[in-house]
């Protein structure tokens, strides 16, 4: 299984861009990489997922050069309530099973 | 849709005693996830289940524990005895299909205290 590496923890202030990146060196050929976003007392939520090059969405844009060990959220002109738990996952698809493995995230304190 | 439904919200129960806690999946939904999170162990994956067969249990951490998904819109994990170490919050998420490029909708856990 592809293990993941995160900062623990990041501070930013109101308005800048936050950028938190993963290592997964032992990535798989068919692994895809999804970021998560969870609030206190809330379940994790779907960020934004890729595979390789950029992708873009409202919320967030994720940046994965083309050997794949690593990844970086990018959160544009953060806000107090962008203050959360960001977790890279990395999927590992195996013949009847599924893992998905949740490291310990980097919790982004955002600052007015 | 109202999105994945976990009850009770809360459980404060005492040592050995029995706990079942409810999940009901996003409708269409085939795939379905408990999780347990803790702060010392993080967020961790117990079991998961597709067209409401068990595909791996190999993160339930004791034969106290067992999920059963009699149908499609409803699943259950228990514990039976419950301990201490047990505390925590339990999640319960839903996709479409195990792909991995499905996203996993999570409900809003179940808090649970054992005394």
């Amino acid at each position: 299984l592809a293990k993941t590496t995160q900062p623990i923890s990041m501070d930013s202030y109101e308005g800048q861009e936050v950028n938190i990146t993963c290592s997964h060196n032992n990535i798989a050929t068919n692994d895809y990489i999804t970021w998560y976003q969870q609030f206190p007392s809330q379940g994790p939520r779907f960020i934004i997922q890729g595979y390789k090059t950029k992708v873009t969405n409202e919320v967030a844009s994720l940046f994965i050069p083309a050997d794949r060990k690593s990844s970086t959220l990018s959160l544009p002109r953060v806000s107090l309530s962008d203050t959360a738990v960001y977790y890279c996952l990395v999927g590992d698809i195996r013949t009847g099973g599924f893992k998905t493995i949740f490291g310990a995230g980097t919790r982004l304190f955002v600052k007015a | 849709d109202a999105g994945v439904i976990q009850s009770p919200r809360h459980e404060v129960t005492e040592m050995g005693q029995e706990v079942t806690l409810r999940c009901k999946p996003i409708s269409g939904h085939n795939s379905l996830f408990w999780y347990r999170q803790t702060m010392m162990r993080g967020l961790e994956l117990l079991i998961y289940f597709n067209n409401n067969v068990p595909i791996d249990d190999s993160g339930m951490p004791e034969d106290r524990f067992s999920a059963k998904m009699p149908n499609a819109s409803f699943s259950t994990l228990k514990i039976q005895p419950s301990e201490p170490r047990d505390s925590a919050v339990y999640f319960c998420a839903s996709s479409l299909s195990l792909a991995v490029r499905e996203t996993q909708y999570f409900g809003p856990g179940t808090r649970l205290l054992v005394l």
